[in-house]
């Protein structure tokens, strides 16, 4: 079983490079997100969707976008990277509707280093 | 907006004692979940218990259990027979039972000491 799948797991990126993290769930979950975690704050919702071609911000969206083309991958962008944009990179999903609705599952995680 | 707080930064049990994470949230809402989710060093996060808050019963997982106080919006998770496999990150998190969105409080790490 896949679940939640996140690449790369690592990256290092100068500033002002772009890049994309890409996330695959084969769950068939309706909604999908991204989250960042830094040291003393927990995970912070950067971006969700709620169903394909459909993506709302979150907490901290600046600096990022996000695609749902298709119902199973989330895209997160950087388009020019910045030193605070290092962290590690959560993706999640969840089902909309049946029972557990709640839950949330979650990727391996992301680390990437802006320098 | 709906906040989570974890008042521990840091916590350490000795293995085979007991130990209580504390978490307090705001919210408005009537009808939510409550969440408490494991981070262990590989970082996969996990979850570790759940709480409807329409349910007046506390959630228990084997080890695990909960005291959520709905009226003093407080909801805490205690570890019985502490194991070395439960040192991680643990997260308090909070979503609408309507809503889409789960927010997280900013973790306790817990270090079980043989």
């Amino acid at each position: 079983n896949a679940g939640v799948t996140q690449t790369p797991k690592f990256r290092v990126l100068k500033t002002g490079q772009s890049m994309t993290l890409l996330c695959a769930q084969d769950m068939n979950h309706e909604y999908m997100y991204w989250y960042r975690q830094d040291p003393g704050m927990g995970l912070r919702l950067i971006h969700y969707s709620v169903g394909e071609g459909t993506t709302a911000k979150g907490e901290v969206p600046d600096g990022y976008n996000v695609s749902r083309l298709k119902k199973q991958n989330f895209l997160l962008g950087l388009e020019s990277a910045a030193p605070s944009q290092t962290s590690v990179y959560f993706c999640a999903s969840k089902r909309q509707t049946g029972t557990n609705t709640g839950e949330l599952f979650f990727g391996e995680g992301s680390r990437l280093t802006v320098l | 907006a709906q906040t989570v707080t974890q008042s521990q930064p840091e916590m350490s049990v000795q293995e085979a004692e007991t130990v209580t994470l504390s978490c307090t949230y705001d919210t408005s809402e009537n009808n939510y979940y409550l969440f408490w989710y494991k981070q262990p060093p590989s970082r996969q996060m996990i979850l570790v218990i759940r709480q409807e808050a329409y349910k007046q019963q506390n959630a228990t997982e084997n080890r695990f259990s909960v005291n959520f106080q709905k009226a003093a919006k407080s909801f805490s998770l205690k570890i019985s027979d502490s194991q070395l496999g439960d040192t991680a990150m643990y997260f308090c998190a909070f979503m609408r039972t309507s809503g889409s969105r789960l927010t997280f409080g900013e973790g306790t790490q817990l270090t079980v000491n043989p």
